[in-house]
Protein backbone atom coordinates (compact mmCIF):
# COMPACT_ATOMS: atom_id res chain seq x y z
CA UNK A 1 0.00 0.00 0.00
CA UNK A 2 0.98 3.60 -0.57
CA UNK A 3 1.22 5.94 1.85
CA UNK A 4 1.80 9.95 1.52
CA UNK A 5 2.16 11.85 4.88
CA UNK A 6 2.24 15.64 5.25
CA UNK A 7 2.95 16.60 8.41
CA UNK A 8 3.33 20.63 8.59
CA UNK A 9 -0.74 20.99 8.83
CA UNK A 10 -0.32 24.91 8.53
CA UNK A 11 2.84 27.05 7.42
CA UNK A 12 3.04 31.01 7.27
CA UNK A 13 5.62 32.69 5.22
CA UNK A 14 6.14 36.21 4.73
CA UNK A 15 5.95 37.65 0.91
CA UNK A 16 8.73 37.11 -0.96
CA UNK A 17 10.76 34.35 1.16
CA UNK A 18 11.27 30.94 0.20
CA UNK A 19 8.91 28.65 2.16
CA UNK A 20 9.52 24.11 2.12
CA UNK A 21 6.32 22.23 2.52
CA UNK A 22 7.36 18.87 3.57
CA UNK A 23 6.12 15.48 2.26
CA UNK A 24 7.50 12.11 2.60
CA UNK A 25 5.91 8.79 1.03
CA UNK A 26 6.04 4.92 1.19
CA UNK A 27 5.93 2.78 -1.39
CA UNK A 28 6.74 -1.01 -2.21
CA UNK A 29 6.75 -0.14 -6.23
CA UNK A 30 9.88 0.56 -7.53
CA UNK A 31 8.37 3.05 -9.87
CA UNK A 32 6.31 6.10 -8.96
CA UNK A 33 5.67 9.48 -9.45
CA UNK A 34 5.21 12.33 -7.17
CA UNK A 35 3.13 15.24 -7.59
CA UNK A 36 2.54 18.46 -5.95
CA UNK A 37 -1.08 19.61 -6.34
CA UNK A 38 -2.35 23.71 -5.17
CA UNK A 39 -5.60 23.54 -4.12
CA UNK A 40 -7.20 27.50 -3.61
CA UNK A 41 -10.19 28.45 -1.55
CA UNK A 42 -12.33 27.95 -4.76
CA UNK A 43 -11.53 24.42 -4.70
CA UNK A 44 -10.03 22.91 -8.44
CA UNK A 45 -6.57 21.08 -8.09
CA UNK A 46 -3.74 22.98 -9.33
CA UNK A 47 -1.17 20.52 -11.16
CA UNK A 48 2.32 21.93 -10.03
CA UNK A 49 5.11 19.92 -10.13
CA UNK A 50 5.91 15.90 -10.92
CA UNK A 51 8.89 14.37 -10.25
CA UNK A 52 9.42 10.47 -11.55
CA UNK A 53 10.82 7.66 -9.30
CA UNK A 54 14.07 7.54 -11.59
CA UNK A 55 14.15 10.99 -12.29
CA UNK A 56 18.12 12.28 -11.42
CA UNK A 57 17.93 15.87 -11.19
CA UNK A 58 15.25 17.36 -8.94
CA UNK A 59 12.24 18.58 -10.91
CA UNK A 60 11.95 22.48 -11.07
CA UNK A 61 8.93 24.57 -12.63
CA UNK A 62 9.15 28.24 -12.21
CA UNK A 63 9.64 29.19 -8.55
CA UNK A 64 8.50 25.53 -7.93
CA UNK A 65 11.26 23.05 -7.21
CA UNK A 66 10.86 19.54 -5.49
CA UNK A 67 13.27 17.81 -2.93
CA UNK A 68 13.39 14.72 -4.07
CA UNK A 69 15.90 12.79 -1.64
CA UNK A 70 14.91 8.94 -2.58
CA UNK A 71 16.65 7.34 0.23
CA UNK A 72 14.51 9.54 2.83
CA UNK A 73 11.64 8.94 0.82
CA UNK A 74 11.42 12.23 0.99
CA UNK A 75 9.88 15.01 -1.64
CA UNK A 76 9.80 18.51 0.18
CA UNK A 77 8.27 20.95 -2.19
CA UNK A 78 9.96 24.38 -2.19
CA UNK A 79 8.29 27.99 -3.71
CA UNK A 80 10.75 30.54 -3.94
CA UNK A 81 9.54 34.25 -3.46
CA UNK A 82 6.35 33.79 -2.34
CA UNK A 83 3.57 35.56 -3.65
CA UNK A 84 0.07 36.39 -1.76
CA UNK A 85 -1.49 34.51 -4.26
CA UNK A 86 0.52 31.24 -2.95
CA UNK A 87 -1.46 31.16 -0.03
CA UNK A 88 -3.85 27.72 -0.58
CA UNK A 89 -4.01 24.25 0.38
CA UNK A 90 -1.13 22.37 -1.19
CA UNK A 91 -1.09 18.53 -1.24
CA UNK A 92 1.66 15.97 -2.36
CA UNK A 93 0.79 12.36 -4.02
CA UNK A 94 1.73 9.86 -5.49
CA UNK A 95 0.74 6.77 -8.03
CA UNK A 96 2.41 4.22 -10.04
CA UNK A 97 1.48 1.19 -11.79
CA UNK A 98 1.06 -0.90 -9.24
CA UNK A 99 -1.83 0.93 -7.83
CA UNK A 100 -3.26 1.57 -11.24
CA UNK A 101 -1.83 4.52 -10.99
CA UNK A 102 -4.58 5.91 -8.88
CA UNK A 103 -3.00 8.92 -7.14
CA UNK A 104 -2.88 8.91 -3.17
CA UNK A 105 -2.84 11.98 -1.07
CA UNK A 106 -1.34 13.55 2.37
CA UNK A 107 -3.63 15.49 4.47
CA UNK A 108 -2.31 19.00 2.96
CA UNK A 109 -0.69 21.87 3.70
CA UNK A 110 -2.77 25.21 3.95
CA UNK A 111 0.04 27.67 3.47
CA UNK A 112 -0.54 31.50 4.24
CA UNK A 113 1.80 33.93 2.38
CA UNK A 114 1.28 36.92 4.94
CA UNK A 115 2.30 41.14 3.26
CA UNK B 1 -11.25 25.54 -18.82
CA UNK B 2 -9.11 21.98 -17.82
CA UNK B 3 -11.15 19.28 -20.37
CA UNK B 4 -12.51 17.09 -17.66
CA UNK B 5 -16.16 18.98 -17.13
CA UNK B 6 -18.02 18.27 -13.70
CA UNK B 7 -22.13 18.58 -13.21
CA UNK B 8 -23.91 19.80 -11.68
CA UNK B 9 -20.44 22.51 -10.03
CA UNK B 10 -23.20 22.16 -6.39
CA UNK B 11 -25.66 19.88 -5.37
CA UNK B 12 -27.91 20.45 -2.41
CA UNK B 13 -30.00 17.82 -1.23
CA UNK B 14 -31.96 16.06 2.08
CA UNK B 15 -30.90 12.48 3.85
CA UNK B 16 -32.24 9.52 2.07
CA UNK B 17 -31.85 11.26 -1.19
CA UNK B 18 -29.85 9.56 -4.40
CA UNK B 19 -28.03 11.91 -6.57
CA UNK B 20 -25.99 11.31 -9.65
CA UNK B 21 -22.58 13.06 -10.44
CA UNK B 22 -21.51 13.80 -14.17
CA UNK B 23 -18.35 13.46 -15.44
CA UNK B 24 -16.87 13.79 -19.17
CA UNK B 25 -12.94 13.27 -19.20
CA UNK B 26 -10.64 15.46 -21.79
CA UNK B 27 -11.11 14.07 -25.02
CA UNK B 28 -8.94 11.04 -25.44
CA UNK B 29 -8.49 10.21 -22.06
CA UNK B 30 -9.66 6.44 -21.53
CA UNK B 31 -9.09 6.27 -17.60
CA UNK B 32 -11.66 7.90 -14.95
CA UNK B 33 -11.06 8.30 -11.51
CA UNK B 34 -13.02 9.00 -8.51
CA UNK B 35 -12.38 11.31 -5.58
CA UNK B 36 -13.73 12.07 -2.43
CA UNK B 37 -12.80 15.33 -0.32
CA UNK B 38 -14.13 15.51 3.36
CA UNK B 39 -12.77 17.60 6.02
CA UNK B 40 -12.33 14.35 8.14
CA UNK B 41 -10.72 12.11 5.80
CA UNK B 42 -9.34 14.02 3.27
CA UNK B 43 -9.22 13.33 -0.37
CA UNK B 44 -10.08 9.40 -1.11
CA UNK B 45 -9.44 7.50 -3.86
CA UNK B 46 -13.06 5.60 -4.56
CA UNK B 47 -12.80 4.25 -7.91
CA UNK B 48 -11.81 3.98 -11.46
CA UNK B 49 -13.10 3.02 -14.75
CA UNK B 50 -10.93 2.17 -17.33
CA UNK B 51 -12.34 2.28 -21.21
CA UNK B 52 -16.10 1.14 -19.70
CA UNK B 53 -14.29 -1.24 -17.19
CA UNK B 54 -14.02 -1.03 -13.34
CA UNK B 55 -10.05 -1.49 -13.03
CA UNK B 56 -10.03 -0.76 -9.36
CA UNK B 57 -11.78 0.24 -5.85
CA UNK B 58 -10.77 2.57 -3.18
CA UNK B 59 -13.21 3.60 -0.14
CA UNK B 60 -16.12 3.48 -2.01
CA UNK B 61 -19.02 2.90 0.35
CA UNK B 62 -21.69 -0.04 -0.79
CA UNK B 63 -24.48 3.00 -0.66
CA UNK B 64 -22.23 4.42 -4.39
CA UNK B 65 -21.51 2.98 -7.39
CA UNK B 66 -20.60 4.49 -10.63
CA UNK B 67 -20.04 3.47 -14.28
CA UNK B 68 -18.54 4.31 -17.31
CA UNK B 69 -20.56 4.74 -20.44
CA UNK B 70 -19.32 3.87 -24.23
CA UNK B 71 -18.79 7.66 -25.06
CA UNK B 72 -16.21 7.62 -21.97
CA UNK B 73 -18.39 9.26 -19.69
CA UNK B 74 -18.66 8.49 -16.16
CA UNK B 75 -21.46 9.01 -13.57
CA UNK B 76 -21.60 8.51 -10.02
CA UNK B 77 -24.43 7.93 -7.89
CA UNK B 78 -24.99 7.99 -4.60
CA UNK B 79 -27.97 6.96 -2.74
CA UNK B 80 -29.41 6.90 0.63
CA UNK B 81 -27.14 9.57 1.50
CA UNK B 82 -26.28 10.42 4.77
CA UNK B 83 -25.23 14.28 6.31
CA UNK B 84 -21.64 12.45 5.97
CA UNK B 85 -21.70 11.90 2.51
CA UNK B 86 -21.75 15.74 2.03
CA UNK B 87 -18.21 16.34 0.40
CA UNK B 88 -16.53 17.47 -2.28
CA UNK B 89 -15.95 15.14 -5.21
CA UNK B 90 -13.20 15.40 -7.97
CA UNK B 91 -12.93 13.52 -11.11
CA UNK B 92 -9.68 13.10 -13.00
CA UNK B 93 -9.18 11.88 -16.77
CA UNK B 94 -5.61 9.91 -17.47
CA UNK B 95 -4.71 9.66 -20.48
CA UNK B 96 -1.31 10.68 -22.36
CA UNK B 97 1.77 12.41 -20.02
CA UNK B 98 2.24 15.75 -21.28
CA UNK B 99 4.50 18.43 -19.54
CA UNK B 100 1.23 20.20 -18.45
CA UNK B 101 -0.09 17.88 -16.06
CA UNK B 102 2.11 14.91 -16.63
CA UNK B 103 -1.63 12.55 -17.19
CA UNK B 104 -3.87 13.64 -14.67
CA UNK B 105 -6.65 16.10 -15.95
CA UNK B 106 -8.94 17.31 -12.66
CA UNK B 107 -12.39 18.18 -13.18
CA UNK B 108 -13.43 21.36 -10.73
CA UNK B 109 -15.44 18.89 -8.49
CA UNK B 110 -19.02 19.14 -7.14
CA UNK B 111 -19.47 20.22 -4.03
CA UNK B 112 -22.54 18.16 -2.35
CA UNK B 113 -24.67 19.06 0.68
CA UNK B 114 -26.42 16.85 2.12
CA UNK B 115 -28.55 17.99 4.99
Amino acid sequence: AQKITQTQPGMFVQEKEAVTLDCTYDTSDPSYGLFWYKQPSSGEMIFLIYQGSYDQQNATEGRYSLNFQKARKSANLVISASQLGDSAMYFCAMNSGGSNYKLTFGKGTLLTVNP
Amino acid sequence: DSGVTQTPKHLITATGQRVTLRCSPRSGDLSVYWYQQSLDQGLQFLIQYYNGEERAKGNILERFSAQQFPDLHSELNLSSLELGDSALYFCASMGARTASHYGYTFGSGTRLTVV
